[in-house]
């Protein structure tokens, strides 16, 4: 079947360690891939997306993704957590590149960042 | 500022009643909008496509007659949600997408109490 799966639910971090979020996702062509963040009670704001080219992607805040078209992968990686990191993380796609905006999202990872 | 609005923020009704929640993309013209809905510590459901001047495109599962989406202009689409109900408490979040720049812009959210 198709979809987005992030298979962390929570994850802890210790401040100033890197951070590693997993996306993987099961549609048959490459479809457009974003990372979005909300902080509680707010809406999404766009980390980093990919649609093509080079598959390391840097984005806001420090963060970058990778795309991995032989794992179907798009994790989400940052060299040093701050304490403003902790919030939920959700990898999305888009399946169909000519129905430009539909996403389909994961099931979403919490990050806690450990003083 | 934001690109795409939506309005109320808040809404509290009564079991029963009916509850219109507006999304506008401020300074494009979008003629596809999507509309999700987030339960508490959550994921984002995809609801419908609002498709300018045409009917909701509904995911399955999704009660037409319960959302009803009307995109009467490039600028506007609407999602009623109507007899509501306790468990339609949620927060609904529209998107837009921008054909030029192929970009997705979403609101900031609407949460939804009833009562």
């Amino acid at each position: 079947a198709q979809s987005v799966t992030q298979p962390d639910i929570h994850i802890t971090v210790s401040e100033g360690a890197s951070l590693e979020l997993r996306c993987n996702y099961s549609y048959g062509a490459t479809p457009y891939l974003f990372w979005y963040v909300q902080s509680p009670g707010q809406g999404l704001q766009l980390l980093l997306k990919y649609f093509s080219g080079d598959t390391l992607v840097q984005g806001i805040k420090g963060f970058e993704a990778e795309f991995k078209r032989s794992q179907s992968s798009f994790n989400l990686r940052k060299p040093s957590v701050h304490w403003s990191d902790a919030a939920e993380y959700f990898c999305a796609v888009a399946p169909f590149r000519n129905q430009g905006g539909k996403l389909i999202f994961g099931q979403g990872t919490e990050l806690s960042v450990k003083p | 500022g934001a690109v795409v609005s939506q309005h109320p923020s808040r809404v509290i009704c009564k079991s029963g009643t009916s509850v219109k929640i507006e999304c506008r993309s401020l300074d494009f013209q979008a003629t596809t909008m999507f509309w999700y809905r987030q339960f508490p510590k959550k994921s984002l459901m995809l609801m419908a496509t609002s498709n300018e001047g045409s009917k909701a495109t509904y995911e399955q599962g999704v009660e037409k007659d319960k959302f009803l989406i009307n995109h009467a202009s490039l600028t506007l689409s609407t999602l009623t949600v109507t007899s509501a109900h306790p468990e339609d408490s949620s927060f609904y979040i529209c998107s837009a997408h921008r054909g030029s720049g192929n970009t997705i812009y979403f609101g900031e959210g609407s949460w939804l109490t009833v009562v």
